[in-house]
């Protein structure tokens, strides 16, 4: 039973352009939501996060946004650079400590 | 800057073995996590501990055992590894959200361990 999906296994987009990752999940009860990004031979690293009670978290490039009433969140990154090109996975936790994760999206960003 | 470290970045074993994946972090996190991650299913949770000695099954337990003896150490062992098993393992750490709100995990760089 996942939990958290991320329907796009994979998104090519150009260098500069806007890059959307999004995440849908089921469970009502999660209250905090978390990106990762996975480079190969690497673990994942944390990039942004937002709480239940919000619905836009900025961070530089980039922003997450939370449609709690769509069980929806995405990730957006402007502008995209070539270095961006990694697994993005999203997580998304019950209280305390349980977290459940997204299957995972491989971007590329060309130059 | 939080350090997880994961023992050994690749492993083969046997069929039966029992193995061995240690992890430490040394940033004083009271918990610790076991995930395998699978293409197309993302992260799964094996196990966690949230003290010295604590452990909690996660959602793919079977198979596994772990072993905190210490609070920087956490241990997952296949007691009887099999070619399912195949994976790549990664342990993480973080502080517990009852103290510090909102606390991500940080991950250590994972083992790939492969069961012939």
């Amino acid at each position: 039973d996942q939990q958290v999906k991320q329907n796009s296994p994979s998104l090519s987009v150009q260098e500069g352009r806007i890059s959307i990752l999004n995440c849908d999940y089921t469970n009502s009860m999660f209250d905090y939501f978390l990106w990762y990004k996975k480079y190969p031979a690497e673990g994942p690293t944390f990039l942004i996060s937002i709480s239940s009670i919000k619905d836009k978290n900025e961070d530089g490039r980039f922003t997450v946004f939370l449609n709690k009433s769509a069980k929806h969140l995405s990730l957006h990154i402007v502008p995209s650079q070539p270095g961006d090109s990694a697994v993005y996975f999203c997580a998304a936790q019950l209280p305390p400590n349980d977290m459940r994760f997204g299957a995972g999206t491989r971007l590329t960003v060309k130059p | 800057d939080v350090k997880v470290t994961q023992s050994s970045r690749y492993l083969v074993k046997r069929t039966g073995e029992k193995v061995f994946l240690e992890c430490v972090q040394d940033m004083d996190h009271e918990n610790m996590f076991w995930y395998r991650q699978d293409p197309g299913l993302g992260l799964r949770l094996i196990y966690f501990s949230y003290d010295v000695k604590m452990k909690e099954k996660g959602d793919i337990p079977e198979g596994y055992s772990v072993s905190r003896e210490k609070k920087e150490r956490f241990s997952l062992i296949l007691e009887s590894a099999s070619t399912n098993q195949t994976s790549m393992y990664l342990c993480a750490s973080s502080f517990p959200r009852a103290i510090y709100s909102n606390q991500p995990q940080h991950f250590g760089d994972g083992t790939r361990l492969s069961i012939l």
